[in-house]
């Protein structure tokens, strides 16, 4: 079975500071591992992924996320926080090979709150 | 603008009726994913169709049911609705049949709300 755990349902970051949303994973196998973002009465949106090769994955608006398979996690993190940025915010895992094919399974998601 | 359609955006209904919920994927992707998101459950995948077949399925109740027709759309059904059905329905798409490495693109969701 696979999961993921967004230990933080929300997170407070100042404009202009860096941000980190956090996400731990469990697979058996090699992870493929997303980020999505949430806005209000919207769908989904990818931001990046990870599929193998290097552990620091650049994605739109700026940002980037870091695969540490040691610790399995894949916290997603921005060096400058925009207001704009606030919204809900997915990790996703879905596991390499086996019989689940496109199956994600979702974090619970993180609630990010820019201030001004 | 992910090019995954759905409609309708909104549904109201009663318990114990039934809707269908539509979905079209991105040109040229041949994988439909359908996901429920509610506040109780999160984001839960439902099932999935590859080119007109059932490829993957999740904690789908045996009231619901799905297909993807030769164009590549797809319709979720659901019956005999309860209160508890109520949640935002989200349709994904991507290009090939999941056991690889590519993005799936989610539509703007379908809001069903069961009195």
């Amino acid at each position: 079975a696979q999961s993921v755990a967004q230990p933080e349902d929300q997170v407070n970051v100042a404009e202009g500071n860096p941000l980190t949303v956090k996400c731990t994973y469990s697979v058996s196998g090699n992870p493929y591992l997303f980020w999505y973002v949430q806005y209000p009465n919207r769908g989904l949106q990818f931001l990046l992924k990870y599929i193998t090769g290097d552990n620091l994955v650049k994605g739109s608006y700026g940002f980037e996320a870091e695969f540490n398979k040691s610790q399995t996690s894949f916290h997603l993190k921005k060096p400058s926080a925009l207001v704009s940025d606030s919204a809900l915010y997915f990790c996703a895992v879905r596991a390499a090979g086996g019989t689940s094919y496109g199956k994600l399974t979702f974090g619970q998601g993180t609630i990010l709150t820019v201030h001004p | 603008d992910s090019g995954v359609t759905q409609t309708p955006k909104h549904l109201i209904t009663a318990t114990g009726q039934r809707v269908t919920l539509r979905c079209s994927p991105r040109s040229g992707d041949l994988s439909v994913y359908w996901y429920q998101q509610s506040l109780d459950q999160g984001l839960q995948f439902l099932i999935q169709y590859y080119n007109g077949e059932e490829r993957a399925k999740g904690n789908i109740l045996e009231r619901f049911s799905a297909q993807q027709f030769p164009d590549l759309h797809s319709e979720l059904n659901l019956s005999s609705l309860e209160l508890g059905d109520s949640a935002l329905y989200f349709c994904a798409s991507s290009v090939t049949s999941g056991r690889s490495t590519d993005t799936q693109y989610f539509g703007p969701g379908t809001r069903l709300t069961v009195l």
